[in-house]
């Protein structure tokens, strides 16, 4: 059975940093391209942030770029959201999602709270 | 970027009755390689997205046959033969043919 079990959300101050996580398994990980989406509380979904699957490529959404890092490490079956300079409009749930031509499969969900 | 739009963005139904949400892209979804790759999502009440439908009409493992896709190019609709009370939730419609992957706003669909 494939699971995506996100972790480190959480409230932090503007200006602050959060590494988010996602353990990845019942799936051979290394062969997959993985991302990062996120929804605001009561929004709409906004897809953050996606990287091949021997992170051959990395993509970044405009909202983000320079901002928020992706990378994994396929020892590990895991998947990392390194966020910095984080602001208000950032709060929302963060999902890992498996898929390159379509998301297939998405974790539960951390919640990371941007807030003084 | 392409834009996904979604209409109607909410859509009161009747228990049994059929269910249509449309989803126009701002430029075709043709991808160099020839498919098309345009998914539909359904949220119910906090849970998380799950695939519905990917490239247009494939029903992902587990999705019951009420839920159909078609469309082509940049016009898409998502149909709900019967509608089950477990149907109630906002539905995604998104793309993937090329970066940044763009989601619709979403149509909630609720019982009358």
């Amino acid at each position: 059975e494939v699971q995506l079990v996100e972790s480190g959300g959480g409230l932090v101050k503007p200006g602050g940093s959060l590494r988010l996580s996602c353990a990845a398994s019942g799936f051979t990980f290394y062969t997959y391209t993985m991302n990062w989406v996120r929804q605001a509380p009561g929004k709409g979904l906004e897809w953050v942030s996606s990287i091949g699957s021997s992170s051959n490529f990395i993509y970044d959404a405009d909202s983000v770029k320079g901002r928020f890092a992706i990378s994994r490490d396929n020892a590990k079956n895991s998947l990392y959201l390194q966020m910095n300079s984080l602001r208000a409009e950032d709060t929302a749930v963060y999902y890992c999602v498996r898929g390159f031509e379509g998301f297939d499969y998405w974790g539960q969900g951390t919640l990371v709270t941007v807030s003084s | 970027d392409i834009v996904m739009t979604q209409t109607p963005l909410s859509s009161p139904v009747t228990l049994g009755q059929p269910a249509s949400i449309s989803c126009r892209s701002s430029q075709s979804l043709v991808h160099n390689d020839g498919n098309t790759y345009l998914s539909w999502l359904q949220q119910r009440p906090g849970q998380p997205p799950r695939v519905l439908i990917y490239k247009i009409s494939n029903r992902f493992s587990g999705v019951p046959d009420r839920f159909s896709g078609s469309g082509a190019g940049t016009d898409f609709t998502l149909k709900i033969s019967r509608v089950e009370a477990e149907d109630v939730g906002v539905y995604y419609c998104m793309q993937a043919t090329q970066f940044p992957r763009t989601f619709g706003q979403g149509t909630k669909l609720e019982i009358k």
